[in-house]
């Protein structure tokens, strides 16, 4: 298995509080994603990044930010939560190691996840 | 555009019988094709891919999927339901290695006694 850790697993937040979620990998790999998960809609593509400092909007990028400043770590930030952001988010990971930016071809084309984080804004 | 649908929101067969879980895509470019399955309270894990190499993909704990093109299909199978198989199955589609993947929005699968 991939080395993903997502922190914290569980979170109860109220409304209008900043929130940061924090994925770790140890695989070296390029590509990182932040998604949630709501019933009836599947997984849905938050932020992503291609490298350090690199990152760019998913399909439901409104009131979220990310960062990632290292290889190792994304972090996914609500600068003001809301109840609509009450969902499961997941980290994955994608790429192999150390691909020049735009190559594409024998890299890994799958997506490792992390084990998820449960958000509830009250 | 990219898209996944999957037929079934919830399937349900007796342990032993055959498992078939359905799976569109649409792309306009040869797509990369997953499948993943999540159990209650986790992530979500590869059962297998298709890259463009043989059309039957097999994959983990018996399970294999078939591509076909000419029906923009990919739908997944197991002969022989097992207890065990209970979950949430995800199809995926994706256009390059770089790409971000465009998931379905998934079968839950119960197996019956």
């Amino acid at each position: 298995d991939a080395g993903i850790t997502q922190s914290p697993r569980h979170k109860v937040t109220e409304t209008g509080t900043p929130v940061t979620l924090r994925c770790h990998q140890t695989e070296n790999h390029r590509y990182m994603y932040w998604y949630r998960q709501d019933p009836g809609h599947g997984l849905r593509l938050i932020h992503y990044s291609y490298g350090v400092k690199d990152t760019d909007k998913g399909e439901v990028s409104d009131g979220y930010s990310v960062s990632r400043s290292k290889t190792e770590d994304f972090l996914l930030t609500l600068e003001s939560a809301t109840s609509s952001q009450t969902s499961v988010y997941f980290c994955a990971i994608s790429g192999g190691q150390g691909l020049p930016k735009g190559t594409s071809g024998s890299g890994s084309y799958e997506q490792y996840f992390g084990p998820g984080t449960r958000l509830t804004v009250t | 555009a990219q898209s996944v649908t999957q037929l079934g929101s919830h399937v349900s067969v007796s342990e032993g019988a055959l498992v078939l879980l359905r799976c569109n895509y649409s792309s306009s470019v040869p797509p990369y094709l997953f499948w993943y399955v999540q159990y209650p309270n986790q992530g979500l894990q590869l059962l297998l891919k298709y890259t463009s190499a043989a059309t039957l993909v097999k994959g983990i704990n018996g399970f294999e999927a078939e591509f076909k093109k000419s029906e923009t299909s990919f739908h997944l199978t197991k002969p022989s339901a097992h207890m065990s198989d209970a979950a949430e199955y995800f199809c995926a589609v994706s256009r390059s290695s770089a790409s971000k993947i465009i998931f379905g929005s998934g079968t839950r699968l119960s197996i019956r006694p």
